[in-house]
């Protein structure tokens, strides 16, 4: 009940595509869910957040939407560079409040030029 | 900028050593995480501390334990090293709650 569920484990699109990571969470006391993104070498670094009371964040290109009733949130990139090449972990805060979070297992984009 | 650093990008000890992998922050936060990452299984949570001297287990405590004498410093321990504890090991900050993590640029770690 405590895990975060992610897919696909690697995802390859042409420039300009919208590649769709999808993430699906069972404990329904959940309630903060960030995307990090990681570089070759680079820890992961925040890239957006999102919390339940909300269905879609928009912070430029990338998009969080999210569905409380299916239990699933999804990060579009829309116009995909080259440069969003990298590792994109999903993740899901306990609720104890710690700043402890659950971490999916991981996608790793690959964008062609 | 917050900082996360760790002391060693990379690291080959052999199987029975005990081995310390060090972090430091330099943003005054109050929790500090220690994840271990391998492909096809995200970043796992080893031991995590919300204030000094304070550590809790993480999902994957086992052969690992963590030291937080001061604030800024967040030790994590392989008391025996194994070859199953080959990995990478990423450490985090946050300032409390909520926060974003700031994450070092890890260790990778290779028990022989």
């Amino acid at each position: 009940q405590q895990q975060v569920k992610q897919s696909p484990q690697s995802l390859i699109v042409q420039k300009g595509g919208i590649p769709i990571i999808n993430c699906a969470y069972e404990n329904t006391a959940f309630d903060y869910f960030p995307w990090y993104q990681q570089f070759p070498g680079k820890g992961p670094a925040l890239l957006i957040a999102i919390r339940p009371d909300v269905s879609e964040k928009k912070e430029g290109r990338f998009t969080i939407s999210f569905n409380k009733s299916a239990k699933q949130f999804s990060l579009h990139i829309m116009d995909s560079q080259p440069g969003d090449s990298a590792t994109y972990f999903c993740a899901a805060a306990h609720p104890s409040n710690t700043g402890k979070l659950i971490f999916g297992q991981g996608t790793t984009l690959q964008v062609k030029p | 900028d917050v900082k996360v650093t760790q002391s060693s990008r990379y690291l080959v000890k052999r199987t029975g050593e005990k081995v310390f992998l060090e972090c430091v922050q330099d943003m005054d936060h109050e929790n500090m995480f220690w994840y271990r990452q391998d492909p096809g299984l995200g970043l796992r949570l080893i031991y995590f501390s919300y204030d000094v001297k304070m550590k809790e287990k993480g999902d994957i405590p086992e052969g690992y334990s963590v030291s937080r004498e001061k604030k800024e410093r967040f030790s994590l321990i392989l008391e025996s090293a194994s070859t199953n504890q080959t990995s990478m090991y990423l450490c985090a900050s946050s300032l409390e709650g909520r926060q974003p993590q700031h994450f070092g640029d890890g260790t990778r770690l290779s028990i022989l």
